[in-house]
């Protein structure tokens, strides 16, 4: 079956630009994961979506950021204002439901670079 | 806070070498422990997991345990084999933090025949 999608694989965006991130679950998975990758470093958690509700927005690094998962299905991040530092891969990821040990499953990410 | 710390790489080994990867955390109340791996190419895919002390987790020749009294849960495999080259991360959820992950920092791996 088919796994975890991202569009687009990769994005070069100018800095002060806008950008939008989007993620493809599982289907019929409940619940929905954003993370930021830096270089060299492991994910880091961004944003927790079960159904279309936003339940922990406690990894987004600044107001700049923003998620949505309206339908609680397709979920998309948008980058407002583009700073260098937002260079990183965004993983999206997808799972059952949100209980602990439950196994994600991740999307193969999309590398923003920020000129 | 919450953390989990994983033995700098690049490791490089020889086919047939034992592995071990080493993983150490600190966190509240009692997590679950992850390994995940990241082939070259690919994206991040489970290979083992334990939910409670003295688990130990299991896939593809790769084992892990939880202890907890030494807040570890090192990876090993007894014989390497080029296919397993890859980028390893350890990583923790806890109970009540809707199985959000805390990862390492990750571990290359390079198999040599």
């Amino acid at each position: 079956g088919a796994g975890v999608s991202q569009s687009p694989r990769y994005k070069v965006a100018k800095r002060g630009q806008d950008v939008a991130l989007r993620c493809d679950p599982i289907s019929g998975h409940v619940s929905l994961f954003w993370y930021q990758q830096a270089l060299g470093q492991g994910p880091e958690f961004l944003t927790y979506f079960q159904n279309e509700a936003q339940l922990d927005k406690s990894g987004l690094p600044s107001d700049r950021f923003f998620a949505e998962r309206p339908e609680g299905s397709v979920s998309t991040l948008k980058i407002q204002r583009t700073q260098q530092e937002d260079s990183a891969v965004y993983l999206c990821a997808s799972s059952l439901e949100g209980g602990q040990g439950i196994e994600q499953f991740f999307g193969p990410g999309t590398r923003l670079t920020v000129l | 806070g919450n953390s989990v710390t994983q033995m700098e790489g690049p490791v490089t080994l020889s086919e047939e070498a034992f592995l071990t990867i080493n993983c150490t955390y600190t966190a509240t109340g009692y997590p679950s422990l992850f390994w995940y791996v990241q082939y070259p190419g690919e994206g991040l895919q489970l290979l083992l997991k334990a939910t409670k002390a003295d688990d130990k987790g299991s896939n593809k020749g790769f084992e892990a345990t939880y202890r907890k009294e030494t807040t570890s849960f090192h990876l090993e495999k007894g014989s390497v084999q080029v296919s397993d080259s890859a980028v390893y991360f350890c990583a923790l959820s806890l109970r009540g933090g809707y199985n959000k992950l805390i990862f390492g920092a990750g571990t290359r791996l390079a198999v040599h025949p």
